[in-house]
């Protein structure tokens, strides 16, 4: 069964470095999302993605962060200048067609630790 | 503001009982709704989705919608130890690419 793919599984950085999180959508999706979940707490929704742009994003995806699908297969989410604040467990979700309804399918998420 | 809102709980039924999980939401122009469950530590992971009001069934789970009152829920059939985990419930609306969750319900269900 397909399934999106996201590396790292774990990143540990210090303050004010960059990051990059990667994400393999399902292949036959068009529709991408960034989440984060800080421990505890609810999913949020971050960005999406569509036909190579962003969609929608919400406020918590200010500039120091940034999406990119540099090669037609992977989704990334670069962090610029990282913070404490940004620790959470970052997912990566693609939307496809099932039943006739567009759903999404989460990846397993990459746990982001800022010392 | 859109607001998905449930019950955090914990919720605790006894094997082989109905679990009952409760959503509402304040946007009306919410489209399509989603039940996704996760294990602590992982991934929400979709268990099934509605769009139009009324009941759907999937196997021991029920999905019930009710667009007039914002609410929506999930029945569980027949709880076993294994469904013990975090509910969230999440919310697209109309025209939008941006899904809302609620903060989860956590359910146990006790052997």
């Amino acid at each position: 069964e397909p399934e999106v793919t996201q590396t790292p599984s774990h990143q540990v950085t210090q303050m004010g470095q960059e990051v990059i999180l990667r994400c393999v959508p399902i292949s036959n999706h068009l529709y991408f999302y960034w989440y984060r979940q800080i421990l505890g707490q609810k999913v949020e929704f971050l960005v999406s993605f569509y036909n190579n742009e962003i969609s929608e994003k919400s406020e918590i995806f200010d500039d120091q962060f940034s999406v990119e699908r540099p090669d037609g297969s992977n989704f990334t989410l670069k962090i610029r200048s990282t913070k404490l604040e940004d620790s959470a467990m970052y997912f990566c979700a693609s939307m496809g067609t099932s039943g006739g309804m567009e759903t999404q399918y989460f990846g397993p998420g990459t746990r982001l630790l800022v010392l | 503001q859109k607001e998905v809102e449930q019950n955090s709980g914990p919720l605790s039924v006894p094997e082989g009982a109905i679990a009952s999980l409760n959503c509402t939401y304040s946007d009306r122009g919410s489209q399509s709704f989603f039940w996704y469950r996760q294990y602590s530590g992982k991934s929400p992971e979709l268990i099934m989705f509605i769009y139009s009001n009324g009941d759907k069934e999937d196997g021991r789970f029920t999905a019930q919608l009710n667009k007039a009152s914002q609410y929506v829920s999930l029945l569980i059939r027949d709880s076993q130890p294994s469904d013990s985990a975090t509910y969230l419930c999440a919310v697209n609306i109309w025209r939008s690419n941006q899904f809302y969750f609620g903060t989860g319900t956590s359910l146990t269900v006790i052997p």
